[in-house]
C-alpha cells in the first residue's frame, strides 16, 4: 500500500522560504509515476502547486512558478517542496500526492496533509 | 475565483440521485478528457472518486459516475447515502499544462 507523509515546519515567517518533504513508503519513486503538491487554505478550495516526474522533470502552477521548486531524492524515496517569499496568503494545509503513471492531472494517493502558517 | 465553476451546495435525500456540475472552457474541461473528481470529508485528505472523466479507481462504489458534455463535466451519485455527505471538487488539465480545480460543492444528505 502506497503511503505518503508530509513533514516540515508548521510556522514560517513572512518573506522566508517554506520547505516541506514528502516521504513515500510502499512504492519506489524511481519506478515511475508523477508526484506532486496541492494546498488548501483554511476553509477554502484546492490549488495545484506543481508536480515532478520520477526522472526529475517538473511542472508548476503558472501563478506560483516564480517561487516554487520541487525536487526528488530517489535515494531517500522522498520529494520536496520549496516556496519562497511567503506571505499570509500561503497559509494552508499542504498535501503531497501520487499522480498517475502517465500524467499529473489526477492524484490517487494523498498524504494526510500538514498545516503551514505564515506569521511573524 | 476558481478556474472551474461548481455550485456551492447541493442536497438530496437518502436513496435519491444528485448531480454536481463543473463548468470550464474549451481550454480545460472541453478540450481534454482529463477531468477528475474528489470527495473530501472534514479534516481529511481528498479522495479520488473519478479520473479521466468517467473512470472509477478500484474500491470506489459504482454509485459514483462521471460524464462530460462540451465544457461541462458532471458527477452523479446514485442511491445517496449518509456517508456521501462531504465536499466534492472537480479538476481538469489545461492547455497551459496546468491543473485547475473547481471551488468545491458541499453535498448535504437530508
Amino acid at each position: 500500500q502506497v503511503q505518503l507523509q508530509e513533514s516540515g515546519p508548521g510556522l514560517v515567517k513572512p518573506s522566508e522560504t517554506l520547505s516541506l518533504t514528502c516521504a513515500v513508503s510502499g512504492y519506489s519513486i524511481s519506478s515511475g509515476y508523477y508526484w506532486g503538491w496541492i494546498r488548501q487554505p483554511p476553509g477554502k478550495g484546492l490549488e495545484w502547486i506543481g508536480s515532478i516526474y520520477h526522472s526529475g522533470s517538473t511542472y508548476y502552477n503558472p501563478s506560483l512558478k516564480s517561487r516554487v521548486t520541487i525536487s526528488v531524492d530517489t535515494s531517500k524515496n522522498q520529494f520536496s517542496l520549496k516556496l519562497s517569499s511567503v506571505t499570509a496568503a500561503d497559509t494552508a494545509v499542504y498535501y503531497c500526492a501520487r499522480h498517475g503513471y502517465s500524467g499529473y492531472d489526477w492524484a490517487g494517493y494523498w498524504g494526510q496533509g500538514t498545516l503551514v502558517t505564515v506569521s511573524s | 475565483q476558481s478556474a472551474l465553476t461548481q455550485p456551492a451546495s447541493v442536497s438530496g435525500s437518502p436513496g435519491q440521485s444528485i448531480t454536481i456540475s463543473c463548468t470550464g472552457t474549451s481550454s480545460d474541461v472541453g478540450g481534454y478528457n482529463y477531468v477528475s473528481w474528489y470527495q473530501q470529508h472534514p479534516g481529511k485528505a481528498p479522495k479520488l472518486m473519478i479520473y479521466d472523466v468517467s473512470n472509477r479507481p478500484s474500491g470506489v462504489s459504482n454509485r459514483f459516475s462521471g460524464s462530460k458534455s462540451g465544457n461541462t463535466a458532471s458527477l452523479t451519485i446514485s442511491g445517496l447515502q449518509a456517508e456521501d455527505e462531504a465536499d466534492y471538487y472537480c479538476s481538469s488539465y489545461t492547455s497551459s499544462s496546468n491543473v485547475v480545480f473547481g471551488g468545491g460543492t458541499k453535498l448535504t444528505v437530508l
